[in-house]
């Protein structure tokens, strides 16, 4: 059975501070790793897709890694701003049909206090 | 750019009766996707559909149905409501069946009574 594991489930930071979210998973077969961003009472957004290939992908303040041999994907967001705080979600494809189906972590709720 | 779009965005339901849940996209995508979202748990795939006329199952396929008409159109029925499907649903599309960022709709918060 697979599964996705983020840890921890909720996190507080001050204002300024580098912080790394994780996402552990089992099944080293993978072909995409994505993080997205949930706030409260809305939809998810994306926010870095790393494709198998890939060991890394990064958009202004985040970065995000893959290593398949560890079963471990890592989000790196730097400088946190209080317009950070929201829950991340990591998803990793659900299965081997070669559609978008993923399957989520249950998220890290992150609050960077001012 | 309107993206995609839920409605209703809340329900209350009785046991047993039925509703259809509305997801459209305006991005020409060819993949949709209805998830479910419940408390302590990671967003699980219901069913998917990858292009007009094409559906299959996901991890909890049970109680609802699809189809898929049109690409813009994807919606959820649910034949026979149970407290056990109160969650917010959330309908999400891509460019391709394969890779690419998947655009989620703001969901449908449903309660079944």
């Amino acid at each position: 059975k697979q599964e996705v594991t983020q840890i921890p489930a909720a996190l507080s930071v001050p204002e300024g501070e580098n912080l790394v979210l994780n996402c552990s998973f089992t099944d080293s077969a993978i072909y995409n790793l994505q993080w997205f961003r949930q706030d409260p009472g809305k939809g998810l957004t994306s926010l870095l897709l790393i494709q198998s290939s890939q060991r890394e992908q990064t958009s202004g303040r985040l970065n995000a890694s893959l290593d398949k041999s560890s079963g471990r994907s890592t989000l790196y967001i730097a400088a946190s701003q209080p317009g950070d705080s929201a829950t991340y979600l990591c998803a990793r494809d659900l299965d081997q049909t070669g559609a978008n189906n993923l399957f989520f972590g249950t998220g890290t709720r992150l609050t960077v206090i001012p | 750019n309107a993206g995609v779009t839920q409605t209703p965005k809340f329900q209350v339901l009785k046991t047993g009766q039925s509703m259809t849940l509305q997801c459209a996209q305006d991005m020409n995508h060819e993949y949709m996707s209805w998830y479910r979202q419940d408390p302590g748990m990671g967003l699980r795939l219901i069913h998917y559909s990858v292009g007009a006329g094409i559906t299959d199952q996901g991890e909890v396929p049970n109680g609802y149905n699809v189809s898929r008409s049109t690409t813009e159109d994807f919606p959820l029925r649910l034949l026979s409501a149970a407290p056990s499907q109160t969650s917010v649903y959330f309908c999400a599309s891509s460019w391709s069946r394969g890779t690419g960022e998947l655009f989620f709709g703001e969901g449908s918060r449903l309660t079944v009574l």
